[in-house]
């Protein structure tokens, strides 16, 4: 079955702390995406990253960085230098190719809150 | 956001009364998801649409919802008879052929009086 954990219900950091967010995935599939979406206070829907299943390659965007590893099923979020705007709630996602239904799967999220 | 339109931002009913949801998609997607996400919690997917097509309603309450994506117009995700536990907001999602990558709305907010 399909699923995405995140663990992390609140995490609570200063200002220029980096952070990490975890995101563990369950999937019969080996083929599919990755995504990290982000919900600030105001409540749209920002995406962050999709990353496909056969590209383990770290990213990094600015302050952000996600770390893909196949073997332990994880895709883990870390902004370097936090700021006070990164207060939101992250989620990731999951979505599979068979079916071709392109639906996400969504983890529960982890609300951020960076203290100035 | 991302162009993908939903209107009403703001809904409020009474219990036992109809609410309708539109979703306007991107230029050039013909693909509809819509997801529900209660408070507190993650966003859930109810169903997929391609233009006159529901493709997977395995998210959709067996009652009261339904949803769809006629050849000309928005789509609608409508529910009958609403009840306090309908409260949430509903997102709309967006892409081309093949799914991928989804585009949001800013969401619907339902309040159930």
């Amino acid at each position: 079955a399909q699923k995405v954990t995140q663990a992390q219900t609140e995490i609570s950091v200063v200002e220029k702390e980096d952070v990490t967010l975890d995101c563990v995935y369950e999937t019969r599939d080996t083929t599919y995406y990755l995504f990290w979406y982000k919900q600030p206070p105001s409540g749209e829907l920002v995406f962050l990253i999709r990353r496909n299943s056969f590209d383990e390659q770290n990213e990094i965007s600015g302050r952000y960085s996600w770390n893909f590893q196949k073997s332990t099923s994880s895709f883990n979020f870390t902004i370097t230098a936090s700021q006070v705007v990164d207060s939101a709630v992250y989620f990731c996602a999951l979505s599979e190719f068979s079916g071709n239904t392109g639906k996400l799967i969504f983890g529960q999220g982890t609300t951020l809150q960076v203290k100035p | 956001n991302a162009g993908v339109m939903q209107n009403p931002r703001h809904l409020v009913r009474r219990r036992g009364q109809e609410a309708r949801l539109r979703c306007s998609p991107m230029k050039g997607h013909s693909h509809v998801y819509w997801y529900r996400q209660l408070p507190e919690e993650g966003l859930k997917f109810m169903v997929y649409l391609q233009k006159e097509n529901i493709i997977d309603e395995s998210g959709m309450p067996k009652e009261r919802f339904s949803a769809e994506f006629p050849k000309e117009g928005p789509s609608i995700l409508r529910i009958q008879q609403v009840v306090r536990g309908d409260s949430a907001a509903y997102f709309c999602a967006s892409s081309p052929p093949g799914g991928q990558p989804q585009h949001f709305g800013d969401g619907t907010r339902l309040s159930i009086l």
